[in-house]
């Protein structure tokens, strides 16, 4: 099974900074790399699929990268409705969700 | 739009079974697949399952291996799944989930989830 490794799991930060995520997928999986934000008592919001592709609605502060093992998902600029949990996937093998980072106000 | 909604959820007993359902609308329900993903309180996201958008394979996680099955109607848009065998550690929110054509697409619209808690 390919293991996904988030970090950090927890992060404090302040509107309007730049907050970057990282992904580490225990083999290779290509562009297979997926990211979804939670906020408390939702349901997951696909935000980033394939890696870097940004889906329809979401702000173009957030973004993604990397491919193989590593990547990462970036917010530019970090917005109030930004605070929440963001989750990232692997869909090359079956599928495995990383721990989560859970993003917080400083 | 596209919808998915769960139902079945509730308190059940350790050892015994449950089934869960998921209504979905809105999409061409027979062009996709369709995963379980579940999240216990406090927790991160596990992925459950997935069925292809045919039906004719469907993989579950080692966790549940053996225990869950996951099906689909697609002549009625809605999928299942079997829970039997249930433990406490498989109390969690049951999200029923859309993915792609293929297995390598992400999940691109969730369900609201069903709370399942497995308890005497």
């Amino acid at each position: 099974d390919i293991q996904m490794t988030q970090s950090p799991s927890f992060l404090s930060a302040s509107v309007g900074d730049r907050v970057t995520i990282t992904c580490r997928a225990s083999e290779g999986i290509s562009t297979y790399l997926n990211w979804y934000q939670q906020k408390p008592g939702k349901a997951p919001k696909l935000l980033i699929s394939a890696a870097s592709t940004l889906q329809s609605g979401v702000p173009s502060r957030f973004s993604g990268s990397g491919s193989g093992t590593d990547f990462t998902l970036t917010i530019s600029s970090l917005q109030p409705e930004d605070f929440a949990t963001y989750f990232c996937q692997q869909s090359y093998s079956i599928s495995f969700f990383g721990g989560g980072t859970k993003v917080e106000i400083k | 739009q596209v919808q998915v909604e769960e139902s079945g959820g509730g308190v059940v007993q350790p050892g015994r079974s449950l089934r869960l359902s998921c209504a979905a609308s809105g999409f061409t329900f027979s062009n996709y697949a369709m995963h379980w993903v579940r999240q216990a309180p406090g927790k991160g996201l596990e992925w459950v399952g997935v069925i292809l958008y045919d039906g004719s394979n469907n993989y579950v996680a080692d966790s549940v291996k053996g225990r869950f099955t996951i099906s689909r109607d697609n002549s009625k848009n809605t999928l299942s799944l079997q829970m039997n065998s249930l433990r406490k550690d498989d109390t969690a929110v049951y999200y029923c989930a859309k993915g792609g054509r293929w297995l390598q697409s992400a999940i691109d619209n969730w369900g609201q989830g069903t709370l399942v808690t497995v308890s005497s």
